[in-house]
C-alpha cells in the first residue's frame, strides 16, 4: 500500500522559513517523480513543485524561494520554504507521480503570520 | 500557462440522478507523444484529493463503473450516472500535458 506521510508543517512569520518532508512507502521510490500541491484555507488546488530524473520545475509563485530535493536512500521528499509570504499559507500535500497524480498525503499545515 | 475552466461551480444533484461536470482548456492538452494528460480528482469534505479518472477516460482501479470521463482537445466531461451520497465534495480537472500543471477552480458537488 502506498503511503505519503508530511511533517514540518507550523506557524511561521513572514520572512521565516520551514522545511517540509513526505515520507513515502509502498512503491519504488527512486523510480518515481513526486510533487508538491498545496491549498490555501477554502480555497483550490495549486501545483508547487516537482521532482524527477530530468531536474525540478517550479510554480512562477515559488520560484527562487522554495527549493524541492529528494533524498532516495531515505524514500523521502523535501520542500525548503524560504521568505515565506502570508499567501504561502495552505495545506501542502506530498504527490506521488510527474503527470498522474495517483496517491495524496494527507497534508501538512503552514501558516504564515505576523 | 494553461487555464482550466471548470462550469458549474456548484450542483445539487438527486441521488439516483445523473450529474455532468465540463471542464475547458485554454489551449489543446494533446502531448507531442500522443497522449493527453487530463486527470479528475475527488476531494470529499476533510479528506485529500482522490484521483478518478486519468487520461481523460481511465477509470482509476477501485472508482465505481458510475464516474465516466470524455473528451478531447480542449473540452472535456465528467459524469455520474447515478449520485450516491458518498460522491459529495468537490471535484478538480488538471491537465499535466505542460508545466506548471494546473487546476480547475473545482466544482461543488452536493446531495
Amino acid at each position: 500500500e502506498v503511503q505519503l506521510l508530511e511533517s514540518g508543517g507550523g506557524l511561521v512569520h513572514p520572512g521565516g522559513s520551514l522545511r517540509l518532508s513526505c515520507a513515502a512507502s509502498g512503491f519504488p521510490f527512486n523510480a518515481y517523480a513526486m510533487t508538491w500541491v498545496r491549498q490555501a484555507p477554502g480555497k483550490g488546488l495549486e501545483w508547487v513543485s516537482t521532482i524527477s530524473y530530468t531536474g525540478d520545475d517550479y510554480a512562477d509563485s515559488v520560484k527562487g524561494r522554495f527549493t524541492i530535493s529528494r533524498d532516495n536512500s531515505k524514500n523521502t521528499v523535501f520542500l525548503q520554504m524560504n521568505r515565506l509570504r502570508i499567501e504561502d499559507t495552505a495545506v501542502y500535500y506530498c504527490v506521488k507521480g510527474l503527470r498522474l497524480f495517483d496517491h495524496w498525503g494527507h497534508g501538512t499545515l503552514v501558516a504564515v503570520s505576523s | 500557462d494553461v487555464v482550466m475552466t471548470q462550469t458549474p461551480l456548484s450542483l445539487s444533484v438527486t441521488p439516483g440522478q445523473p450529474a455532468s461536470i465540463s471542464c475547458k482548456s485554454s489551449q489543446s492538452l494533446l502531448h507531442s507523444d500522443g497522449k493527453t494528460y487530463f486527470s479528475w480528482f475527488l476531494q470529499r469534505p476533510g479528506q485529500s484529493p482522490q484521483l478518478l479518472i486519468f487520461e481523460v477516460s481511465s477509470r482509476v482501479s477501485g472508482v465505481p463503473d458510475r464516474f465516466s470521463g470524455s473528451g478531447s482537445g480542449t473540452d472535456f466531461t465528467l459524469k455520474i450516472s447515478r449520485m450516491e451520497a458518498e460522491d459529495v465534495g468537490n471535484y478538480y480537472c488538471m491537465q499535466a500535458t505542460s508545466l506548471p500543471r494546473t487546476f480547475g477552480q473545482g466544482t461543488k458537488v452536493e446531495i
